[in-house]
């Protein structure tokens, strides 16, 4: 199993559409989790952080299951600047195994 | 305002050739990261930093070396010896231990030729 696995796609969803992507970890003791954006052929950029409770920012929703290390990323009114790819990230563990373990990402097209 | 940089943007290398790719960085972060990225794969680490004077392996070390004598700075030297050098190189930043994530450099795109 993969350490982090996501849906590779491509989703491709209309302007306005509400689209989900998933991600596992294998990992149990991973603490910090994130979604990160990458456009072709630039580099990664922060989307937002994952909390327990479940967090939101404007149009995204990011929602944490340790229980069954799952995460996801809810995107609501898609616009076409929305287009990119969306990469699931995890921490190793506590103490200095931080590194961060990167799935291999979720592509999204937004179409007019 | 604050940031990581990475130079040059995009690099030719000749068969047997060591090159060295710069990251400068003014975010006061201590720890520093290369990673590769080659196409349908995830980002690969080459080689971290936590600190001044100290680096450490990642998954991908062999035919790569690095040096940290500064804070602001981590240069990675792709060596004649890495076989596969052609890649998408991320050097990237963070507060070591403050889980927030990193900050990247906008790459250095490596061809071989």
């Amino acid at each position: 199993r993969k350490e982090v696995e996501q849906d590779p796609g491509p989703f491709n969803v209309p302007e306005g559409a509400t689209v989900a992507f998933n991600c596992t970890y294998s990992n149990s003791a991973s603490q910090s989790f994130f979604w990160y954006r990458q456009d072709c052929r630039k580099e990664p950029k922060l989307l937002m952080s994952v909390y327990s409770s479940g967090n939101e920012d404007g149009r995204f929703t990011a929602q944490l299951n340790r229980a069954s290390q799952y995460i996801s990323l809810l995107i609501r009114d898609s616009k076409l600047s929305d287009s990119a790819t969306y990469l699931c990230v995890v921490n190793g563990g506590a103490g200095n195994n931080r590194k961060l373990i990167w799935g291999l990402g979720t592509s999204l097209a937004v179409n007019p | 305002d604050g940031g990581i940089t990475q130079s040059p943007k995009y690099l030719f290398r000749k068969e047997g050739q060591n090159v060295t790719l710069s990251c400068e960085q003014n975010l006061n972060h201590d720890a520093m990261y290369w990673y590769r990225q080659d196409p349908g794969q995830g980002l690969r680490l080459i080689y971290y930093s936590q600190i001044v004077n100290d680096f450490q392996k990642g998954d991908i070390a062999e035919g790569y070396s690095v040096s940290r004598e500064k804070k602001e700075s981590f240069p990675l030297t792709v060596t004649s010896a890495q076989k596969n050098p052609t890649a998408f190189y991320l050097c990237a930043s963070s507060i070591w231990g403050k889980e927030e994530g990193y900050t990247f450099g906008s790459g250095t795109r490596l061809t071989v030729v």
